[in-house]
C-alpha cells in the first residue's frame, strides 16, 4: 500500500523557537501533499495545499509567513512552524495525493501518522 | 461550499454488533467519497474509497455504500470487536485536486 510518512512523531519547544516537520511518500510520488491540523476532539482542518515546485496555497484564516511550506520534490514536504507560541500546540497531519490515472492509488489521499507539536 | 455531516457523533456496541455510520454531504457532485479509521494521538488510516460511480466498496468486514442523488454514505462493519474501537471520519473532495471536506467523525467503542 501507500505509505506516508512524519519526522518528528513529536516535538516539544519553547515558545519563540521555530519547528520544522517532515512528510514523505515512501513508495509513491505525491502530485500533491496537503497540511492539516487536529485539535483534541476535533475533526481535521485543512491549513494548506502543496504542489511540487511550486507556492502553497494557504487556506484562509492560516498565517503564510508563521506556517512555511516547502514542496522540494514529489516525495517531501516540510511544515516549519516560525516563532512557535502555546497556541501552535496541536497535532500536525500531512497526507499526499496522486491523480495518476493509471496509478492504483487513482484520487486516493494517504495521511502521515501525524506529529504533536506542543509549544511551552 | 460542501458540507460533510456525520451522526451519530459516538456510539457505544457490545462485541459482535453491526455498526452502522452515517455520513451526508450537501453537494451531491462528488468524485469520491473515502472513509479513515483515526485512534487516538494517531494519524488517519484509509479504510475505503468508493468513486462516484459506484454504488458500495467491500474490504473484509466493512462495507460502505453511495447515494450521490441523496446525498449520502453509510459504512457498516460486521461482527464488531473491541479493536473496531476507533473514532471514523469520512471526507469528500472539494475539487479535482484532491482537496478534502472532512466530517466531524463518529466516535466509536466497541465493548467486550
Amino acid at each position: 500500500g501507500a505509505v506516508v510518512s512524519q519526522h518528528p512523531s513529536w516535538v516539544i519547544c519553547k515558545s519563540g523557537t521555530s519547528v520544522k516537520i517532515e512528510c514523505r511518500s515512501l513508495d509513491f510520488q505525491a502530485t500533491t501533499m496537503f497540511w492539516y491540523r487536529q485539535f483534541p476532539k476535533q475533526s481535521l482542518m485543512l491549513m494548506a495545499t502543496s504542489n511540487e515546485g511550486s507556492k502553497a496555497t494557504y487556506e484562509q484564516g492560516v498565517e503564510k509567513d508563521k506556517f512555511l511550506i516547502n514542496h522540494a520534490s514529489l516525495t517531501l514536504s516540510t511544515l516549519t512552524v516560525t516563532s512557535a507560541h502555546p497556541e501552535d500546540s496541536s497535532f500536525y497531519i500531512c497526507s499526499a495525493w496522486t491523480s495518476g490515472r493509471k496509478n492504483f492509488f487513482y484520487n486516493e489521499q494517504f495521511f502521515g501518522p501525524g506529529t504533536r507539536l506542543t509549544v511551552l | 461550499k460542501q458540507e460533510v455531516t456525520q451522526i451519530p457523533a459516538a456510539l457505544s456496541v457490545p462485541e459482535g454488533e453491526n455498526l452502522v455510520l452515517n455520513c451526508s454531504f450537501t453537494d451531491s457532485a462528488i468524485y469520491n467519497l473515502q472513509w479513515f479509521r483515526q485512534d487516538p494521538g494517531k494519524g488517519l488510516t484509509s479504510l475505503l474509497l468508493i468513486q462516484s460511480s459506484q454504488r458500495e466498496q467491500t474490504s473484509g468486514r466493512l462495507n460502505a455504500s453511495l447515494d450521490k442523488s441523496s446525498g449520502r454514505s453509510t459504512l457498516y462493519i460486521a461482527a464488531s470487536q473491541p479493536g473496531d474501537s476507533a473514532t471514523y471520519l469520512c471526507a469528500v473532495p472539494t475539487d479535482s485536486w484532491g482537496k478534502l471536506q472532512f466530517g466531524a467523525g463518529t466516535q466509536v467503542v466497541v465493548t467486550p
